[in-house]
Parts: structure tokens; C-alpha cells; sequence
């Protein structure tokens, strides 16, 4: 009940398309779905993040789409650029004695051809 | 601005040796989680610690692994005797979290890069 399943596992985008990635989820307890970047041998940074109560949230060529009654959420990158290659992990979190733990999906290596 | 660094980015153990992970948190922030990474594989989330204080470690196996952050100093992650299923990257993360609620844009996460620890 706890996990975040996310998919694809890789994905390879042309220049300029749109790249979509996507999770589930099952505890409804959650309240918080970040999406986070990560480079080779860096840590993630965190992308875009939403709150269920929210179906949609834009930032620059990011948008995180949201359904709460299906349990999923998605990432979108709208002219998909090289410099977007990178593995991008959803995430959501749960406050729990104030702490926010997040449980983060499986990863997804989207590499963008020029 | 300095953000969560991490040290060693790089260890070297042999099995049956400790391992000390160090983490300093962004600068004000006082709460602190470490997370392990598998390769090819997402985060899984250990320990989260306030100064002097284990709020929860549900996320750390029971023997061997222990995590303090004390009131000076940086955060550490100590595994003792390790074994070679201890090769993961570990990733220590800070936030702020003034008020506890996650949707609050101080409760954000802010990533070290990470050690790379590995076991001969």
C-alpha cells in the first residue's frame, strides 16, 4: 500500500516532442506528489510538485496532471529538450509524526535525441 | 548558499569494516532523512532525524545501521560490519519543515549528491 509504480522505465524522445511519464499509487493517505530530477552521480532535485487537491499544475515546459480518483499522476515535458536527459522519479509523502516521508517510484531514464 | 553536502562522495569498504556516512544539512534546517538507493532502482527512505532526536526509522534495518544528528555537527549514518548488499548510493536530504504539514513549500526535500559506498 505504500508503493508509487511508476512507467515507463525508459523512454527515448526526439527533440522536441513530449515526454510523458507516469505513477500510481494506493494509500490515500497521501498529500503531496513531487516529481524530482536527477543527472548521473548527482542527487534529485526537486521538478514540479502538486497537492491532490489541485488536477493540474504548469511550470515553464512541466505540468504535472493529477487524477485523485484514479490514483495517478503524470509528468509532462512539452518540447522535450537534450538537456532534459536525465532519470526523473515521482514521489509521494505522507506526514507522519511530522515527518515527510516519501516513497518514491521506480525511475524512469528518458534520454532525448537531438 | 551552500546546500546538503555529503562526505565521503566515494567509500571504499571491506566486508566486516564500518562505514561512516556524513551529512550537513542546509543551513538553518534542522531535520534531516537519509535515504538508500539500489542501483538501476528509486530511493527508499531510512531514517528521519531532528537535532538530538530519531523521530522515525521504520525505513532502517534493525541490526548494524544507526543514524544520529547531534546538536553540533553534521548528521551521521554509521553501518557497521558491512556486507556487500550495503553497496548502494546513500542520499541524505534536509528540510525545513516549520509547521509539519507536507504541502508547505518549507517541508521540501533538498538532496545531497549523494555517497557511493561500495564493499570489496
Amino acid at each position: 500500500q505504500q508503493q508509487v509504480k511508476q512507467s515507463p522505465q525508459s523512454l527515448i524522445v526526439q527533440k522536441g516532442g513530449i515526454s510523458i511519464i507516469n505513477c500510481a499509487y494506493e494509500n490515500t493517505a497521501f498529500d503531496y506528489f513531487p516529481w524530482y530530477q536527477q543527472f548521473p552521480g548527482k542527487g534529485p532535485a526537486l521538478l514540479i510538485a502538486i497537492r491532490p487537491d489541485v488536477s493540474e499544475k504548469k511550470e515553464g515546459r512541466f505540468t504535472i496532471s493529477f487524477n485523485k480518483s484514479a490514483k495517478q499522476f503524470s509528468l509532462h515535458i512539452m518540447d522535450s529538450q537534450p538537456g532534459d536527459s536525465a532519470t526523473y522519479f515521482c514521489a509521494a509523502s505522507i506526514t507522519i509524526q511530522g515527518a515527510q516521508k516519501l516513497v518514491f517510484g521506480q525511475g524512469t531514464r528518458l534520454t532525448i535525441n537531438p | 548558499n551552500a546546500g546538503v553536502m555529503q562526505n565521503p562522495r566515494h567509500l571504499v569498504r571491506r566486508r566486516g569494516q564500518e562505514a561512516r556516512l556524513r551529512c550537513s544539512p542546509v543551513k538553518g534546517h534542522s531535520h534531516v532523512y537519509w535515504y538508500r538507493q539500489l542501483p538501476e532502482e528509486g530511493l527508499k527512505f531510512m531514517v528521519y532525524l531532528q537535532k538530538e532526536n530519531i523521530i522515525d526509522e521504520s525505513g532502517m534495518p534493525k541490526e548494524r545501521f544507526s543514524a544520529e544528528f547531534p546538536k553540533e555537527g553534521p548528521s551521521i549514518l554509521r553501518i557497521q560490519q558491512v556486507v556487500r548488499g550495503d553497496s548502494a548510493a546513500y542520499f541524505c536530504a534536509s528540510s525545513l519543515n516549520l509547521r509539519g504539514f507536507a504541502s508547505s513549500s518549507t517541508d521540501t526535500q533538498y538532496f545531497g549528491p549523494g555517497t557511493r559506498l561500495t564493499v570489496l
